[in-house]
């Protein structure tokens, strides 16, 4: 089966824009969580939906934002980056939610912020 | 709350030497642990996983790891290092109820010597 797709896989911005980042889970998989990884912070969790809603949030400003659409895929928002916004964003899916469901990670999309 | 220790964030060894990674965890409720590996430039892939059934859990690729409650261990090892076991390892801890959100640690860079 098609594994986790995100796009763009790269993606270069300038301070004071905003971004959007996209995650398509595995067929079937309905819970998306995102994730922030950066050599400094190592992985820290964003939030996770599940059936289109939003189910936890990690402590990130509110400038990180998500939604879900009807067939499980993601977007994340990032409004007025900033250059600590720059690092690889992930998203995994999971096919329920639950805590011994596997998750799956997509390759992630590297976003650099000049 | 929960929170991992890695210990080492580089780890060298030689082609077909024993490999240990070490993880220490805390978690005010019983955990599930897991173990991910991420190569260059890809997202995490799940090792194993720990969800309170056998203490000594086998994974992928000859890996395997022990749950030890009385010393808050979950350390990974492999008889055998290949040259394509060079990559970051991540030991991740979640509760075992409510959002099973995992908390990751910083990461152990495994390098393989020939």
């Amino acid at each position: 089966k098609a594994g986790v797709t995100q796009t763009p896989r790269y993606l270069i911005k300038t301070r004071g824009q905003q971004v959007t980042l996209s995650c398509s889970p595995i067929s079937g998989h309905r819970s998306v969580s995102w994730y922030q990884q950066t050599p400094g912070q190592g992985l820290q969790f964003l939030f996770e939906y599940f059936s289109e809603t939003q189910r936890n949030k990690g402590n990130f400003p509110g400038r990180f934002s998500g939604r879900q659409f009807s067939n499980s895929r993601s977007e994340m928002n990032v409004s007025t980056l900033e250059l600590g916004d720059s690092a690889l964003y992930l998203c995994a899916c999971k096919s329920a939610g639950g805590g011994t469901d596997t998750q799956y990670f997509g390759p992630g999309t590297r976003l650099t912020v000049l | 709350a929960q929170s991992v220790t890695q210990l080492g964030s580089h780890v060298s060894v030689s082609e077909g030497a024993l490999v240990l990674l070490r993880c220490n965890y805390s978690s005010s409720v019983p955990p599930y642990l897991f173990w991910y590996v991420q190569y260059p430039n890809q997202g995490l892939q799940l090792l194993l996983k720990y969800t309170s059934a056998a203490t000594l859990v086998k994974g992928i690729n000859g890996f395997e790891a022990e749950f030890k409650k009385s010393e808050t261990s979950f350390h990974l090892t492999k008889p055998s290092a290949h040259m394509s076991d060079a990559a970051e390892y991540f030991c991740a801890v979640a509760p075992s109820g409510g959002s099973y959100i995992p908390t990751f640690g910083r990461g152990t860079s495994l390098i393989v010597h020939p």
